[in-house]
């Protein structure tokens, strides 16, 4: 059974860092091009970033709003994607899921809260 | 980047009903989209994918068609456990993008 599980999470100033995991198992992750996608308060979906596995290359796709800030990154002797989030901004608010796709089906985590504020 | 709507935005409907969402592109996409289901506090489920496959366990009332700037999300009888929110996303371009989503609730 496929399944995701983020962590890392929590309420961080203004400015601060952040570093989120999502643990993979139930699949090659070796294999697997990984996405986080996250979601503010009451709002839609927002496209995050994309890091490939590195077999096809290992680049990543970042969204406007957090390249620069954001980096994708992948340790796949421990099956686990990362997010480290940097110079973290209030709209960063959201939960943070982890999502990738096996198979043709697509498989999301349970996310992960994320509160930037003072 | 490619910009999403979706219509209407909000709507009520019975179980029973057939129910129909559209999504539009600012751009042709070919048939890169997805369809998500979304419930209040949950992770959303791909339902969609390529315009109109159907995803591994999806229920199969669940139907997309359309190509290059438009799509469509039909539920052809709205079942209790589908009152929920729709999303649209497009793969084709970098970014990937999701519509504003649709909310589907008791009439």
């Amino acid at each position: 059974e496929v399944q995701l599980v983020e962590s890392g999470g929590g309420l961080v100033q203004p400015g601060g860092s952040l570093r989120l995991s999502c643990l993979a198992s139930g699949f090659t992750f070796s294999n697997a091009w990984m996405t986080w996608v996250r979601q503010a308060p009451g709002r839609g979906l927002e496209w995050v970033g994309r890091l490939k596995s590195n077999i096809d290359g290992g680049s990543t796709d970042y969204a406007a709003s957090v390249k620069g800030r954001f980096i994708i990154s992948r340790d796949d002797s421990k099956d686990t994607l990362f997010l480290q989030m940097d110079s973290l901004k209030t709209e960063d608010t959201a939960v943070y899921y982890c999502t990738t796709v096996r198979f043709l089906v697509e498989y999301w985590g349970q996310g992960t809260p994320v509160t930037v504020s003072s | 980047d490619i910009q999403m709507t979706q219509s209407p935005s909000s709507l009520s409907a019975s179980v029973g009903d057939r129910v129909t969402i559209t999504c539009r592109t600012s751009q042709g996409i070919r048939n890169d989209l997805g369809w998500y289901q979304q419930k209040p506090g949950k992770a959303p489920q791909r339902l969609i994918y390529a315009a109109s496959s159907l995803q591994g366990g999806a229920p199969s009332r669940f139907s997309g068609s359309g190509s290059g700037t438009e799509f469509t999300l039909t539920i052809s009888s709205l079942q209790p456990e589908d009152f929920a929110t729709y999303y649209c996303q497009q793969y084709n371009t970098f970014p990937i993008t999701f519509g504003p989503g649709t909310k589907v609730d008791f009439k």
